[in-house]
């Protein structure tokens, strides 16, 4: 079983949608959780960072973190055809260090207008 | 204010052959990070270089190795190339050991293929 679990779509909504990402993980010293957007022949950008369990919202996005579940989401409102790219989470024990970050397989998302 | 910069985009080589990638971390920035990121894998940690040291490497063979210049730029050489090493290599900088609320920033990535 992989520590970080992502389904890797593609998912496809229309434009102005409200999306749903997941990821589930089996490695309860996980406290610090992120999520990266990767537009095609792109790097990663970071988009979301949250520590421990409860809600982050900046803007359209929403991250929520269920530690009791080990599960977290990414929630876009109104989703845009900008929005359209690949979605990784990742995440870290406390320890933290990027070179401890596990990533998940990332989601794709096509918005369509 | 520049981003990371990777050389060159694309790569490609043969079996047996070496393969060298470039970094160039955003000014200021003293850590350098490199992933692979394989076909329907996750970013796998590579290497971590701040201030000219091999500061942690993930879970690769030696043939993966690199080294941090003193103007903090950087490069992955892998050598003895398998068919299997075909992958996106990722750099990201950021400032010192880069956590919390000091983000990695992401190149564009080097596009290694093996023939």
């Amino acid at each position: 079983q992989k520590e970080v679990e992502q389904d890797p779509g593609p998912l496809s909504v229309p434009e102005g949608a409200i999306v749903s990402l997941n990821c589930t993980y089996s490695n309860s010293a996980f406290q610090y959780f992120m999520w990266y957007r990767q537009y095609s022949r792109k790097g990663p950008e970071l988009l979301m960072y949250t520590y421990s369990s409860g809600n982050k919202e900046d803007g359209r996005f929403t991250a929520q973190v269920d530690k009791s579940s080990k599960y977290i989401s990414l929630f876009i409102r109104d989703s845009q055809p900008s929005d359209s790219a690949t979605y990784l989470c990742a995440m870290s024990p406390s320890s933290g260090g990027y070179q401890k970050v596990t990533f998940g397989t990332g989601t794709k998302l096509q918005v369509i207008p | 204010e520049a981003g990371v910069t990777q050389s060159p985009t694309h790569l490609i080589k043969t079996r047996g052959q070496q393969a060298t990638l470039r970094c160039s971390p955003i000014s200021g920035h003293t850590s350098v990070y490199w992933y692979q990121q394989a076909l329907g894998l996750g970013l796998q940690f590579l290497l971590w270089y701040d201030e000219g040291e091999e500061r942690n490497r993930g879970n690769f063979p030696p043939r993966f190795s690199g080294r941090q210049f003193p103007n903090y730029s950087s490069e992955l050489n892998v050598n003895a190339l398998e068919l299997e090493d075909s992958a996106l290599y990722l750099c990201a900088s950021s400032t010192g050991q880069g956590w919390g609320n000091q983000p990695q920033h992401f190149g564009d990535g080097t596009r290694l293929s093996i023939l």
